[in-house]
Protein backbone atom coordinates (compact mmCIF):
# COMPACT_ATOMS: atom_id res chain seq x y z
CA UNK A 1 0.00 0.00 0.00
CA UNK A 2 1.31 3.62 -0.80
CA UNK A 3 2.17 5.53 2.37
CA UNK A 4 4.16 7.35 4.32
CA UNK A 5 7.25 5.58 6.38
CA UNK A 6 8.71 7.53 9.30
CA UNK A 7 11.62 5.65 11.50
CA UNK A 8 12.48 5.25 14.57
CA UNK A 9 8.92 5.65 16.05
CA UNK A 10 10.38 6.29 19.33
CA UNK A 11 14.53 7.67 19.52
CA UNK A 12 16.49 8.81 22.77
CA UNK A 13 19.77 11.28 22.24
CA UNK A 14 22.11 12.54 24.52
CA UNK A 15 22.69 16.22 24.65
CA UNK A 16 25.36 17.56 22.04
CA UNK A 17 24.33 14.60 19.73
CA UNK A 18 22.98 14.67 16.57
CA UNK A 19 20.44 12.44 15.13
CA UNK A 20 18.85 11.77 11.80
CA UNK A 21 14.83 11.11 11.31
CA UNK A 22 14.17 9.17 8.04
CA UNK A 23 10.72 9.99 6.20
CA UNK A 24 10.02 7.82 3.07
CA UNK A 25 6.97 8.32 1.26
CA UNK A 26 5.75 5.81 -2.45
CA UNK A 27 2.85 8.32 -3.36
CA UNK A 28 5.24 9.67 -5.79
CA UNK A 29 4.88 13.29 -4.44
CA UNK A 30 6.44 16.18 -5.39
CA UNK A 31 6.62 18.33 -1.98
CA UNK A 32 7.61 16.73 1.26
CA UNK A 33 7.13 18.47 4.88
CA UNK A 34 8.54 18.21 8.43
CA UNK A 35 6.35 19.50 11.30
CA UNK A 36 6.73 19.63 14.61
CA UNK A 37 4.27 18.98 17.68
CA UNK A 38 4.44 19.97 21.21
CA UNK A 39 1.91 19.74 24.07
CA UNK A 40 -0.73 22.38 23.15
CA UNK A 41 1.08 24.10 20.25
CA UNK A 42 -0.04 22.44 17.29
CA UNK A 43 2.08 22.01 14.66
CA UNK A 44 4.99 24.21 13.22
CA UNK A 45 6.10 23.89 9.88
CA UNK A 46 10.36 23.12 10.03
CA UNK A 47 11.54 22.61 6.27
CA UNK A 48 10.09 21.40 3.09
CA UNK A 49 10.48 20.69 -0.03
CA UNK A 50 8.84 20.87 -3.33
CA UNK A 51 11.17 19.26 -5.61
CA UNK A 52 14.43 17.10 -5.48
CA UNK A 53 17.76 19.11 -4.62
CA UNK A 54 15.40 21.73 -3.11
CA UNK A 55 14.21 22.64 -0.02
CA UNK A 56 12.81 25.55 2.23
CA UNK A 57 12.91 26.63 5.67
CA UNK A 58 10.20 26.94 7.34
CA UNK A 59 9.03 29.12 10.76
CA UNK A 60 11.47 27.03 12.96
CA UNK A 61 14.45 25.71 10.99
CA UNK A 62 17.09 26.76 13.49
CA UNK A 63 18.82 23.77 14.79
CA UNK A 64 17.44 21.24 11.84
CA UNK A 65 18.88 20.47 8.63
CA UNK A 66 17.47 18.44 5.67
CA UNK A 67 18.58 16.89 1.84
CA UNK A 68 15.68 15.79 -0.47
CA UNK A 69 18.32 13.77 -2.87
CA UNK A 70 15.75 11.64 -3.88
CA UNK A 71 11.75 12.06 -4.72
CA UNK A 72 10.82 9.37 -2.00
CA UNK A 73 13.32 10.49 0.84
CA UNK A 74 13.53 13.50 3.01
CA UNK A 75 15.23 12.89 5.98
CA UNK A 76 15.57 15.45 9.07
CA UNK A 77 18.32 15.75 11.37
CA UNK A 78 18.33 17.22 14.67
CA UNK A 79 21.63 18.99 15.45
CA UNK A 80 23.02 20.00 18.76
CA UNK A 81 22.41 23.38 17.93
CA UNK A 82 18.61 22.81 18.37
CA UNK A 83 17.79 23.73 21.72
CA UNK A 84 14.72 21.97 23.07
CA UNK A 85 14.59 19.18 20.67
CA UNK A 86 11.93 16.61 22.47
CA UNK A 87 9.34 16.19 20.76
CA UNK A 88 7.16 14.68 18.31
CA UNK A 89 8.01 14.62 14.57
CA UNK A 90 5.58 14.60 11.44
CA UNK A 91 6.58 14.07 8.08
CA UNK A 92 4.06 14.65 5.28
CA UNK A 93 3.89 14.92 2.18
CA UNK A 94 1.20 16.33 -1.17
CA UNK A 95 1.38 16.50 -4.75
CA UNK A 96 2.47 19.17 -6.66
CA UNK A 97 0.63 21.04 -9.24
CA UNK A 98 -2.11 20.12 -7.54
CA UNK A 99 -4.76 22.93 -6.24
CA UNK A 100 -6.24 20.37 -2.84
CA UNK A 101 -3.31 21.08 -0.76
CA UNK A 102 -4.39 17.86 1.16
CA UNK A 103 -1.12 16.51 3.22
CA UNK A 104 -0.77 12.64 3.80
CA UNK A 105 1.21 12.06 7.14
CA UNK A 106 3.60 9.54 8.48
CA UNK A 107 2.83 8.24 11.80
CA UNK A 108 5.84 10.55 13.34
CA UNK A 109 8.37 10.13 14.96
CA UNK A 110 8.87 10.91 19.17
CA UNK A 111 12.29 12.52 20.41
CA UNK A 112 13.06 12.55 23.63
CA UNK A 113 16.60 14.06 24.81
CA UNK A 114 18.05 12.59 27.92
CA UNK B 1 -0.74 36.27 6.68
CA UNK B 2 -3.33 33.19 6.68
CA UNK B 3 -4.05 31.87 10.44
CA UNK B 4 -6.66 29.70 11.77
CA UNK B 5 -7.78 29.80 15.39
CA UNK B 6 -9.68 27.30 17.15
CA UNK B 7 -10.80 29.03 20.01
CA UNK B 8 -11.49 25.71 22.55
CA UNK B 9 -8.78 23.74 23.88
CA UNK B 10 -11.36 20.77 24.92
CA UNK B 11 -14.35 20.17 23.99
CA UNK B 12 -16.95 17.59 25.71
CA UNK B 13 -19.64 15.61 24.73
CA UNK B 14 -21.98 12.52 25.88
CA UNK B 15 -22.31 9.40 22.89
CA UNK B 16 -25.03 10.04 21.02
CA UNK B 17 -25.52 14.04 20.75
CA UNK B 18 -24.10 16.54 18.33
CA UNK B 19 -20.88 17.62 18.02
CA UNK B 20 -19.34 21.25 16.98
CA UNK B 21 -15.23 21.89 16.93
CA UNK B 22 -14.92 25.26 16.34
CA UNK B 23 -12.81 27.23 13.89
CA UNK B 24 -12.02 30.75 12.91
CA UNK B 25 -10.04 31.69 9.57
CA UNK B 26 -7.71 34.60 8.20
CA UNK B 27 -7.02 34.54 4.68
CA UNK B 28 -5.69 37.66 2.04
CA UNK B 29 -7.49 35.58 -0.62
CA UNK B 30 -9.55 32.33 -1.11
CA UNK B 31 -9.60 30.12 1.47
CA UNK B 32 -8.41 26.43 1.47
CA UNK B 33 -9.44 24.88 4.42
CA UNK B 34 -9.15 21.37 6.48
CA UNK B 35 -9.90 19.36 9.01
CA UNK B 36 -7.45 16.47 10.73
CA UNK B 37 -7.61 14.06 13.49
CA UNK B 38 -5.04 12.84 15.30
CA UNK B 39 -5.30 9.91 17.28
CA UNK B 40 -2.44 9.41 19.97
CA UNK B 41 1.01 9.20 19.46
CA UNK B 42 -0.49 8.71 15.80
CA UNK B 43 -0.32 10.60 12.56
CA UNK B 44 -2.96 12.90 11.73
CA UNK B 45 -5.43 11.84 9.31
CA UNK B 46 -6.93 14.03 6.43
CA UNK B 47 -11.24 14.64 7.65
CA UNK B 48 -12.30 16.67 5.01
CA UNK B 49 -11.81 19.98 2.90
CA UNK B 50 -13.29 23.22 1.86
CA UNK B 51 -12.18 24.35 -1.74
CA UNK B 52 -14.99 25.69 -3.56
CA UNK B 53 -18.72 25.44 -4.20
CA UNK B 54 -21.06 23.83 -1.52
CA UNK B 55 -20.82 25.49 1.73
CA UNK B 56 -21.68 22.09 3.76
CA UNK B 57 -18.90 19.85 2.94
CA UNK B 58 -18.91 15.94 4.35
CA UNK B 59 -15.82 13.94 4.85
CA UNK B 60 -14.75 10.55 6.56
CA UNK B 61 -16.15 8.92 9.79
CA UNK B 62 -19.42 10.90 9.62
CA UNK B 63 -18.14 14.40 9.92
CA UNK B 64 -18.89 17.49 8.13
CA UNK B 65 -18.46 20.83 8.12
CA UNK B 66 -19.98 23.99 7.26
CA UNK B 67 -18.14 27.44 5.53
CA UNK B 68 -19.20 30.18 6.10
CA UNK B 69 -17.58 33.69 4.63
CA UNK B 70 -19.34 36.02 6.63
CA UNK B 71 -18.49 34.73 9.78
CA UNK B 72 -14.93 33.34 8.36
CA UNK B 73 -15.52 30.53 10.19
CA UNK B 74 -15.17 26.72 9.41
CA UNK B 75 -16.97 24.39 12.03
CA UNK B 76 -16.27 20.46 12.32
CA UNK B 77 -19.61 18.73 12.91
CA UNK B 78 -21.11 15.29 13.55
CA UNK B 79 -25.14 14.58 14.24
CA UNK B 80 -24.07 11.76 16.76
CA UNK B 81 -21.32 11.65 18.45
CA UNK B 82 -19.61 8.18 19.14
CA UNK B 83 -16.83 7.32 21.98
CA UNK B 84 -14.51 6.35 19.28
CA UNK B 85 -14.46 10.15 18.32
CA UNK B 86 -12.73 11.18 20.78
CA UNK B 87 -8.98 12.25 19.49
CA UNK B 88 -7.34 15.70 19.07
CA UNK B 89 -8.67 17.79 15.87
CA UNK B 90 -6.61 20.13 13.89
CA UNK B 91 -8.55 22.90 11.77
CA UNK B 92 -5.56 24.33 8.78
CA UNK B 93 -5.58 26.66 6.26
CA UNK B 94 -3.40 26.62 3.04
CA UNK B 95 -0.71 29.50 2.96
CA UNK B 96 -0.97 31.43 -0.35
CA UNK B 97 1.69 33.06 -0.30
CA UNK B 98 4.43 29.90 -1.56
CA UNK B 99 3.84 27.18 -4.21
CA UNK B 100 4.13 24.63 -2.16
CA UNK B 101 0.67 24.69 -0.90
CA UNK B 102 2.19 24.56 2.38
CA UNK B 103 -0.62 24.51 5.32
CA UNK B 104 -0.93 26.59 8.76
CA UNK B 105 -2.53 24.66 11.61
CA UNK B 106 -4.64 25.58 14.53
CA UNK B 107 -3.32 24.55 18.21
CA UNK B 108 -5.72 21.44 18.27
CA UNK B 109 -9.41 20.85 20.26
CA UNK B 110 -9.17 17.80 22.00
CA UNK B 111 -12.70 15.95 21.41
CA UNK B 112 -14.18 13.80 24.67
CA UNK B 113 -17.11 11.58 24.08
CA UNK B 114 -18.17 10.19 27.05
CA UNK B 115 -20.58 6.94 27.39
Amino acid sequence: DGGITQSPKYLFRKEGQNVTLSCEQNLNHDAMYWYRQDPGQGLRLIYYSQIVNDFQKGDIAEGYSVSREKKESFPLTVTSAQKNPTAFYLCASSMQGANTGELFFGEGSRLTVL
Amino acid sequence: AQSVAQPEDQVNVAEGNPLTVKCTYSVSGNPYLFWYVQYPNRGLQFLLKYITGDNLVKGSYGFEAEFNKSQTSFHLKKPSALVSDSALYFCAVRDDGYSSYKLIFGSGTRLLVRP
